[in-house]
């Protein structure tokens, strides 16, 4: 099993809404990350998770609270976003975070906020 | 100034040509790793191919291969015999020591295969 899965595929929502984004690996991973992408923009990092320990935190808005509850899910909560917020949520995950660690990563949320 | 360079914004190329995706680096350290990854229109980040800055021949994976220059510090992906489904965005990016081996995205190149 190679795979990240992510749901929801897609999400709308309002900007007094709080909502969650989810993503599972059962490849054994010990690094997770979530991305944020922009259309035509490579992605930027947001969060990594390391052996379940938050260890980077890219000056994000507290609006985006991450949660690691164990070794194979990641969760994304989202509460007061705007819409500038819209874009590709991309989750990721990598054996660790050694130099020569591919990054695997899931097919994404598409994200609207209205 | 960008660690990752992706000069070519956009390609249109024909089927079952070779095609060259050009990708420049800009690095102090020593060590540090070279990747690209494959997005299609889907969503996906696709991984294809790695370099490591001390591997002694150029990375090979299937149609895939990374013709390393170290000296010039260039990291341009191959295609052998393009496909349709070749059709996609194409990041190179960098791992190194001194960014905590976090990714460093270039900006990417749209690839366009001809029919």
């Amino acid at each position: 099993d190679t795979e990240v899965t992510q749901t929801p595929k897609h999400l709308v929502m309002g900007m007094t809404n709080k909502k969650s984004l989810k993503c599972e690996q059962h490849m054994g991973h010990r690094a997770m990350y979530w991305y944020k992408q922009k259309a035509k923009k490579p992605p930027e990092l947001m969060f990594v998770y390391s052996y379940e320990k938050l260890s980077i935190n890219e000056s994000v808005p507290s609006r985006f609270s991450p949660e690691c509850p164990n070794s194979s899910l990641l969760n994304l909560h989202l509460h007061a976003l705007q819409p500038e917020d819209s874009a590709l949520y991309l989750c990721a995950s990598s054996r660790d975070r050694q130099q020569n660690e591919k990054l695997f990563f899931g097919s994404g949320t598409q994200l609207s906020v209205l | 100034a960008q660690k990752i360079t992706q000069t070519q914004p956009g390609m249109f190329v024909q089927e079952k040509e070779a095609v060259t995706l050009d990708c420049t680096y800009d690095t102090s350290d020593p060590s540090y790793g070279l990747f690209w990854y494959k997005q299609p229109s889907s969503g996906e980040m696709i991984f294809l191919i790695y370099q490591g800055s001390y591997d002694q021949q150029n990375a090979t994976e299937g149609r895939y291969s990374l013709n390393f220059q170290k000296a010039r510090k260039s990291a341009n992906l191959v295609i052998s015999a393009s496909q349709l489904g070749d059709s996609a965005m194409y990041f190179c990016a960098m791992k190194e020591v001194l960014s905590n081996y976090q990714l460093i995205w270039g900006a990417g190149t749209k690839l366009i295969i001809k029919p």
